[in-house]
């Protein structure tokens, strides 16, 4: 079984300012990735940014990128220069073809 | 192109009805998962089919739900007796394959039990 842990109900930021979003799981699984999903007010999912297990290299994705920590299960998402539009609901998951989602982390950008 | 799309956007019914939920995945992609999102929490998995693969039914919380893909495309998600606990948003997916490719989500279907 896999659970997804996000301990961070709600997180805010001054725009233009880094966040860090924090993230840890438990799976069984040797082969899994991580994804870290945006959820805006409109309900569409979208992918953030994406790591596979077997690297060691953190993913990078613009002003997006993790902090990967293998043995501690943790998977963090730091955000830099925040900016308005990245107001939304984020959610941090693990799996293949199931993915199991955490509880979400509310973020609020603030101008 | 068409992303994923999901019909109705919003759905209320009355307690002990059945409602049927559709998805149209995006065009050559394999595989498709439904998830449950129930409010203020994360995404819950239901169902996911691959090709012609039996599907992956593990998620189903009981026997009143049920879902089918029909020529390995679209697919409705069916709900019967429904209760006040099956009210969420109901939101598909699809990828590829299955494996670790990306899933790409649709809008969702708000379901409302009365």
């Amino acid at each position: 079984a896999q659970t997804v842990t996000q301990s961070q109900p709600e997180m805010s930021v001054q725009e233009a300012e880094t966040v860090t979003l924090s993230c840890t799981y438990d799976t069984s699984e040797s082969d899994y990735y991580l994804f870290w999903y945006k959820q805006p007010p409109s309900r569409q999912m979208i992918l953030v940014i994406r790591q596979e297990a077997y690297k060691q290299q953190n993913a990078t994705e613009n002003r997006f990128s993790v902090n990967f920590q293998k043995a501690a299960k943790s998977f963090s998402l730091k955000i830099s220069d925040s900016q308005l539009g990245d107001a939304a609901m984020y959610f941090c998951a693990s799996g293949g073809s199931r993915l199991t989602f955490g509880e979400g982390t509310q973020l609020t950008v603030n101008p | 192109g068409a992303g994923v799309s999901q019909s109705p956007s919003n759905k209320v019914t009355e307690k002990g009805k059945d409602v049927e939920l559709r998805c149209d995945p995006i065009s050559g992609h394999t595989a498709l998962y439904w998830y449950r999102q129930s409010l203020g929490q994360g995404l819950e998995f239901l169902i996911y089919f691959q090709g012609n693969s039996a599907p992956d039914k593990s998620g189903l919380p009981s026997d009143r739900f049920s879902a089918e893909r029909t020529g390995g495309s679209v697919s409705t998600l069916t709900i019967q007796r429904t209760q006040q606990e099956d009210s969420a948003v109901y939101l598909c997916a699809s990828s590829w394959a299955t494996g670790h490719n990306e899933q790409f989500f649709g809008p969702g279907t708000r379901l409302t039990v009365l």
